[in-house]
């Protein structure tokens, strides 16, 4: 079947610019997470939602940052005032469940580029 | 809290060598551990995961990995390595709650020579 996606797979913007990332889970899968992977370093945690809402967003750095999933599956992660820091993969994931021994199943990223 | 450190950022090795890349973690709690394979361009991939039970987990592609609680470590062996390994490799544990979510180490970049 199909697995995660994510589009675009590449986005430049202009320093200040507002951009949306969208993510689409695998069919059936309740949790989805978004990581932020800089160049050099390990994904890093930035939200969870199990369904619909955002159950867990204390890896979101600012408050220019936010992420939706109004109907429990596609979910866009949305930044405002994008700073020249922001640049990098950003990845989704989704699993059948939130349970911590639950594989994740992950996207191919979509790499943003803040000039 | 939860942290994972991998030792050594790069790692060379010559085809049919032993591969061997090292994880050590930090929990608060039982630790759940789990390493991924991510390919040029292409998404991570579950290579194998420890929850409970047997301390030797086998994955695909002929690795396997031991949990050791008293050293913390999950280090990642292959007997013999392929060209086709040649990968940056990521160890993450599960954080505490019910979330789910991952902490990753910094992740190891697996170089194969012919």
């Amino acid at each position: 079947g199909a697995g995660v996606s994510q589009t675009p797979s590449n986005k430049v913007t202009e320093k200040g610019k507002y951009v949306e990332l969208r993510c689409d889970p695998i069919s059936g899968h309740t949790a989805l997470y978004w990581y932020r992977q800089s160049l050099g370093q390990g994904p890093e945690f930035l939200i969870y939602f199990q369904g619909t809402g955002a159950a867990d967003d204390s890896g979101l750095p600012n408050d220019r940052f936010f992420a939706v999933r109004p109907e429990g599956s596609v979910s866009t992660l949305k930044i405002q005032r994008t700073e020249r820091g922001d640049s990098a993969v950003y990845l989704c994931a989704s699993s059948p469940g939130s349970l911590r021994g639950n594989e994740q199943f992950f996207g191919p990223g979509t790499r943003l580029t803040v000039l | 809290a939860q942290s994972v450190t991998q030792l050594g950022s790069h790692v060379s090795v010559s085809e049919g060598a032993l591969v061997l890349l090292r994880c050590n973690y930090s929990s608060s709690v039982p630790p759940y551990l789990f390493w991924y394979v991510q390919y040029p361009n292409q998404g991570l991939q579950l290579l194998l995961k420890y929850t409970t039970g047997a301390t030797l987990v086998k994955g695909i592609n002929g690795f396997e990995a031991e949990f050791k609680k008293s050293e913390t470590s999950f280090h990642l062996t292959k007997p013999s390595a392929h060209m086709s390994d040649a990968a940056e490799y990521f160890c993450a544990v599960s954080g505490s709650g019910n979330t789910g979510k991952l902490i990753f180490g910094q992740g190891t970049t697996l170089q194969v020579k012919p």
